[in-house]
C-alpha cells in the first residue's frame, strides 16, 4: 500500500519558472490537501479538494493552482516562480470529512527551491 | 485572527524522563484537537487527538490533556526515548468542518539526551 505519494523529491527553479508538483493516492480518499512548511513553522492550508472536480482556497493560496479531475490525484501548479515560494510541500489525504486525525495521511514530502 | 501557538520553540530531556509539551490555541470554535511528530525530512505522523468534550485522552507512552478554559493544549510522553527526537506539532481543527481542514502551530523540537 503507497499511500500518498509526491514528486519530486526535491527541486531547484529559478525565479518566474513554472513547475507542477504531483501527488497520488491509492486509498480511495476523497479529501486531499496540499500544505507548506517554512522552516521552523507549522504547515499551513494552500488547497484542498474535497472530490473530484472541487477544489478551494485554503490559508495561503497565492501563486499556486490546484486540479482533481480524479479521485487519486491532485497536482499543485506554480505558475510564476517565486523565492517566497521556496518551501517544503506536504501532500495529504483523508477519508471522511469529519477531519479525523487519524484518516489524514502525510506524504513524505517535496523539498523546492527558487533561486 | 485565529491561531495555534507552541509556548516552547525547543525541549530537551534526559533519557528516561517525562515531556511535556505545550500548545496554545486561540479559536474558541475549535473542537478537535491532534498532536502530529515530524521526524526529520519525514511527512507529519499522527500521534493522537482528542475531542473537545473530553479533557483527557491516553495512549501509548503519550497523554494529551485539554483545557477549554484556557485554551491551552498539551501533550505528555512518558520514560522518553531517543527514538521520540522529533519536532511534535499540534493542530486544532473543526470536526465538522467540509474538508476536515486543521490549523497547525509552529512546533517544538524534542530533544532526547541519552
Amino acid at each position: 500500500n503507497a499511500g500518498v505519494t509526491q514528486t519530486p523529491k526535491f527541486r531547484i527553479l529559478k525565479i518566474g519558472q513554472s513547475m507542477t508538483l504531483q501527488c497520488t493516492q491509492d486509498m480511495n480518499h476523497n479529501y486531499m490537501y496540499w500544505y507548506r512548511q517554512d522552516p521552523g513553522m507549522g504547515l499551513k492550508l494552500i488547497y484542498y479538494s474535497v472530490g473530484a472536480g472541487i477544489t478551494d482556497k485554503g490559508e495561503v493560496p497565492n501563486g499556486y493552482n490546484v486540479s482533481r479531475s480524479t479521485t487519486e490525484d491532485f497536482p499543485l501548479r506554480l505558475e510564476l516562480a517565486a523565492p517566497s515560494q521556496t518551501s517544503v510541500y506536504f501532500c495529504a489525504s483523508s477519508k471522511d470529512d469529519r477531519g479525523n486525525g487519524n484518516t489524514i495521511y502525510f506524504g513524505e514530502g517535496s523539498w523546492l527551491t527558487v533561486v | 485572527g485565529e491561531s495555534v501557538g507552541l509556548h516552547l520553540p525547543t525541549l530537551s530531556v534526559q533519557e528516561g524522563d517525562n515531556s511535556i509539551i505545550n500548545c496554545a490555541y486561540s479559536n474558541s470554535a475549535s473542537d478537535y484537537f491532534i498532536w502530529y511528530k515530524q521526524e526529520s525530512g519525514k511527512g507529519p505522523q499522527f500521534i493522537i487527538d482528542i475531542r473537545s468534550n473530553m479533557d483527557k485522552r491516553q495512549g501509548q507512552r503519550v497523554t494529551v490533556l485539554l483545557n477549554k478554559t484556557v485554551k491551552h493544549l498539551s501533550l505528555q510522553i512518558a520514560a522518553t526515548q531517543p527514538g521520540d527526537s522529533a519536532v511534535y506539532f499540534c493542530a486544532e481543527g473543526v470536526i465538522y468542518n467540509q474538508g476536515g481542514k486543521l490549523i497547525f502551530g509552529q512546533g517544538t523540537e524534542l530533544s532526547v539526551k541519552p
